[in-house]
């Protein structure tokens, strides 16, 4: 079964616009970790952000906030200030309490405009 | 900033040969992974590794992978005999501790390349 949904194959966005790159998942354990990486066109796995299933507040990094809606299990990642170095793939992914493994989105293909 | 490193960035091999992609975790975490991705396709899980023994391994993960630490740095994941579809990005990660919480977060290598031909 399909764990992690990234709905949006593509995404543009105008240079210092903010962007909210969708993620919904499907777990039954209450015990969870959801976490953002981006992949640049150079191909690395960059770690972004991460929040927890017990997490009370949303969590920020820098320009980096994840819009956290427990009872929708939903992750939305938002961008604000969008540079051009943001363009890239960026995958949400999930790890419950009990697996050691990760289970990745599909992505979303983000493109920054000048 | 610590990091993972992985060798080499790039493989190109024969059918049937065999592989081992190289990977130096960070230096305090104690669990290691592999995940490979094909081509414009989503990551996926191969296996987990901790205390010098498979933890959890996908069902892609067959008897044709094995992965081993040699030494205190180093961490290989071995193909015994490589098909062409084996062909993808292959990425090693590490983490401090497992499960859900913030220890558990996995930093990536920059991720081997390998090509079967």
């Amino acid at each position: 079964a399909q764990k992690i949904t990234q709905t949006q194959p593509g995404m543009f966005v105008q240079e210092k616009e903010a962007v909210t790159l969708d993620c919904t998942y499907d777990t039954s354990d209450p015990s969870y970790g959801l976490f953002w990486y981006k992949q640049p066109s150079s191909g690395e796995m960059i770690f972004l952000i991460y929040q927890g299933s017990y997490d009370q507040q949303n969590a920020t990094e820098g320009r980096y906030s994840l819009n956290f809606q427990k009872a929708r299990k939903s992750a939305n990642l938002v961008i604000s200030a969008s540079q051009l170095g943001d363009s890239a793939m960026y995958f949400c992914a999930m790890r419950e309490g009990t697996d050691n493994d990760m289970r990745f989105g599909a992505g979303t293909r983000l493109t920054v405009k000048p | 900033e610590p990091e993972v490193t992985q060798t080499p960035s790039h493989q190109v091999t024969q059918m049937g040969q065999e592989v081992i992609l190289r990977c130096v975790p960070i230096s305090n975490h104690l669990y290691f992974y592999w995940y490979r991705q094909i081509l414009g396709q989503k990551v996926e899980f191969l296996v987990s590794f901790y205390n010098n023994e498979i933890s959890e391994k996908s069902e892609i993960f067959d008897d044709q992978f094995s992965v081993e630490r040699p030494d205190g740095s180093n961490f290989t994941l071995k193909i015994r005999s490589t098909k062409l579809e084996d062909s993808a990005m292959y990425f090693c990660a590490s983490s401090l501790l497992a499960g859900e919480g913030p220890e558990g977060i996995q930093y990536f290598g920059a991720g081997t390349r390998l090509s079967v031909l």
